[in-house]
């Protein structure tokens, strides 16, 4: 049982180029969730998935798009990466939206 | 003003010291709160889960929460030097159930 799982660990990208974040569970969550964290900032939601099939934007959407691509699957894309995107981006999950959320071990990206 | 309010600390305590964590919140619509344990460069570990007021024991976590004032507090016990992280509460309101996480706070036990 890994819990929430998430690829790559590190990644570097230039300005202008796409990228996909995986995340993947095994604990049968309807729930999932993209966040970034920032020095300073706290954990800043992305997007959500409440159930299979549905996504909706959090506090900062802008400049990433989502898929739901099954039960267990969710991940986050950047079309066109700018530097204002170097974060610390985590997946997390529920068993629904309003219960306790697991979180991944965090993907590092940096823009250059 | 973000809806969920923490300093950052640092905070510096001894071992076996007994630690207090607070958070503040602003609306008075709310479902429950949760704390979270962070370590460096690690994803938050779920600590501990409240939907009410009053007091909520884990081993040597206990987690209060006080309606009239907007005050929800992490109390550890005989801290260690394990227990050096940034702890980050979290709440949930009713209507979006959506949590909302405060910056966090950073304690140091040291030896």
């Amino acid at each position: 049982n890994a819990g929430v799982t998430q690829t790559p660990k590190f990644q570097v990208l230039k300005t202008g180029q796409s990228m996909t974040l995986q995340c993947a569970q095994d604990m049968n969550h309807n729930s999932m969730y993209w966040y970034r964290q920032d020095p300073g900032m706290g954990l800043r939601l992305i997007y959500y998935s409440a159930s299979e099939g549905t996504t909706d934007k959090g506090e900062v959407p802008n400049g990433y798009n989502v898929s739901r691509l099954n039960k267990r699957e969710f991940s986050l894309r950047l079309e066109s990466a700018a530097p204002s995107q170097t974060s610390v981006y985590f997946c997390a999950s529920s068993e629904e939206l309003a219960n306790e959320q697991y979180f991944g071990p965090g993907t590092r990206l940096t823009v250059t | 003003q973000k809806e969920v309010e923490q300093d950052p600390g640092p905070l510096s305590v001894p071992e076996g010291a007994i630690v207090s964590l607070n958070c503040t919140y602003s609306n008075s619509a709310f479902q429950y709160f949760m704390w979270y344990r962070q370590y460096s460069r690690k994803g938050p570990e779920l600590l501990m889960y409240t939907y009410s007021s009053g007091n909520k024991e884990d081993g040597r976590f206990t987690a209060q929460v006080d309606k009239s004032s907007k005050y929800i507090s992490l109390f550890i016990r005989d801290s260690q030097p394990s227990d050096s992280a940034t702890y980050l509460c979290a709440r949930v309101s009713g209507g979006s159930y959506i949590p909302t996480f405060g910056r966090g706070t950073s304690l140091i036990v040291h030896p």
